[in-house]
């Protein structure tokens, strides 16, 4: 089991582009959350995703969007990319009932 | 809402000596408590939880109502502990600390 995987691993973006990052989750997860953590901060919930529905959401604009698949796999989509949505993106996976989450690696979203 | 605060955002200690790394949450409601540690160049990954009132490499961490915290402890803190250490609580999402980051000293 590979874990939980994220795609790219650094992404350059222009101010005002749209950007997606992916996540496969580990294997016997259906739960997805995604987290926003800006340099010398903890990580900021931004979503989760289960049976492919938004379940819960934290704090963050509507700018901010996902997906999650049949395969329970995940999107995280960011419209008009601002220079302060550069941070580290992280996915976690967690299984039904379970609160215990696994992350991936993350994906570092700089925009100039 | 569901916070934790975690008030040193840099700790250092020597090798050997006892460590406790603090973390203090509000929550009106009964918290699941986490730690989790990220060590240079790896992933966030799961250090304790609360229900399970176990011990990792030499970790403990006991839930205090009372005072609402959930310290991080260690008796003898060894070099590989340095890391950055995240308190977290969780309802229907997590909710992580600033962090702190421990350094060893040999």
């Amino acid at each position: 089991d590979a874990g939980v995987t994220q795609s790219p691993t650094h992404l350059i973006k222009t101010r005002g582009q749209q950007v997606t990052l992916r996540c496969s989750p580990k294997s016997g997860h259906d739960t997805v959350s995604w987290y926003q953590q800006a340099l010398g901060q903890g990580p900021q919930f931004i979503f989760q995703y289960y049976e492919e529905e938004e379940r819960q959401r934290g704090n963050f604009p509507d700018r901010f969007s996902g997906h999650q698949f049949p395969n329970y796999s995940s999107e995280l989509n960011v419209n008009a990319l601002l220079l302060g949505d550069s941070a580290l993106y992280l996915c976690a996976s967690s299984a039904t009932g379970w609160t215990e989450a696994f992350f991936g690696q993350g994906t570092r979203l700089t925009v100039v | 809402a569901q916070r934790v605060t975690q008030p040193e955002k840099l700790l250092s200690v020597f090798k050997g000596a006892p460590v406790e790394l603090k973390c203090n949450y509000s929550y009106s409601g009964s918290p699941e408590l986490f730690w989790y540690v990220q060590y240079s160049r790896q992933r966030l990954q799961l250090l304790l939880r609360h229900i399970s009132r176990e011990s990792i490499k030499g970790f403990t961490a006991d839930l205090n109502k009372g005072e609402t915290s959930f310290h991080l402890k260690k008796p003898f803190a060894q070099e590989e502990d340095s890391a950055m250490y995240y308190c977290a609580n969780t309802g229907n999402q997590f909710y992580f600390g600033t962090g702190t980051s421990l350094t060893v000293i040999p």
